[in-house]
């Protein structure tokens, strides 16, 4: 079964800037995996930020990014704000099913 | 304005059946652009794709939770519901339900708050 790996967690001073990455265990990712990414804060429903790996929805703040490096998608978030402070989901589709990241923790200190 | 309710039991007993159900409102769960999800996370741990259907009824499942996941459609009242059969402590999560973009392109965009189901005897 198919193994889509993040960061654990990640450290960022307010203002900096920061990218998470995500990993699959098939290889490399394309856009036809259709990478998102999503943002969970405790006790709230994952909020998407990013589709098909760089487009973003409608309240998805500037500062948020997302890419494809080096075959593994990617989210950059610049000029980080201490309310970005939450855990982020990478999701990939594979024919048919979607595998979820398994989180990155991101720290706002 | 597109809204997803989840409802069920919020207590389960271990090796009975988990039922939920998720209520659309806003737009028709009959609309051909769009598969229909559930996605669930057990506390403190990450989130997992349960699997999807399209209102003709055609579904697609984690193959880790195949063997024991029925999810179905009723045009009728805009819901969709899952099953999960012979549930275990493993089982305990929010479970989410969500809208999902038919061609992938949007992927998961609409979410349900979630509904925390509990196994225990």
């Amino acid at each position: 079964q198919t193994v889509v790996t993040q960061e654990p967690s990640l450290t960022v001073s307010p203002g900096g800037t920061v990218t998470l990455s995500c990993a699959s265990s098939t290889g490399a990712v394309t856009s036809d995996n259709y990478p998102s990414w999503f943002q969970q804060k405790p006790g709230q429903a994952p909020r998407p930020l990013i589709y098909s790996t760089n487009n973003k929805h409608s309240w998805t703040p500037a500062r948020f990014s997302g890419s494809l490096l080096g075959g593994r998608p990617a989210l950059t978030l610049s000029g980080v704000q201490p309310e970005d402070e939450a855990d982020y989901y990478c999701l990939l589709y594979f024919s048919g099913t979607w595998v979820f990241g398994g989180g990155t923790k991101l720290t706002v200190l | 304005q597109l809204q997803l309710q989840e409802s069920g039991p919020g207590l389960v007993k271990p090796s009975e059946t988990l039922s939920l159900t998720c209520t659309v409102s806003g737009v028709s769960i009959s609309t051909s652009s769009y598969y229909w999800g559930w996605i669930r996370q057990p506390p403190g741990k990450g989130l997992e794709w349960i699997g999807s259907i399209y209102y003709s009824a055609s579904t697609y499942y984690n193959p880790s939770l195949r063997s024991r996941v029925t999810i179905s459609v009723d045009t009728s009242k805009n819901q969709f519901s899952l099953k999960l059969s012979s549930v275990t402590a493993a089982d305990a999560a929010v479970y989410f339900c969500a809208r999902v973009d038919g061609s992938g392109w949007y992927g998961f965009e609409h979410w349900g708050q979630g509904t925390l189901v509990t196994v225990s005897s």
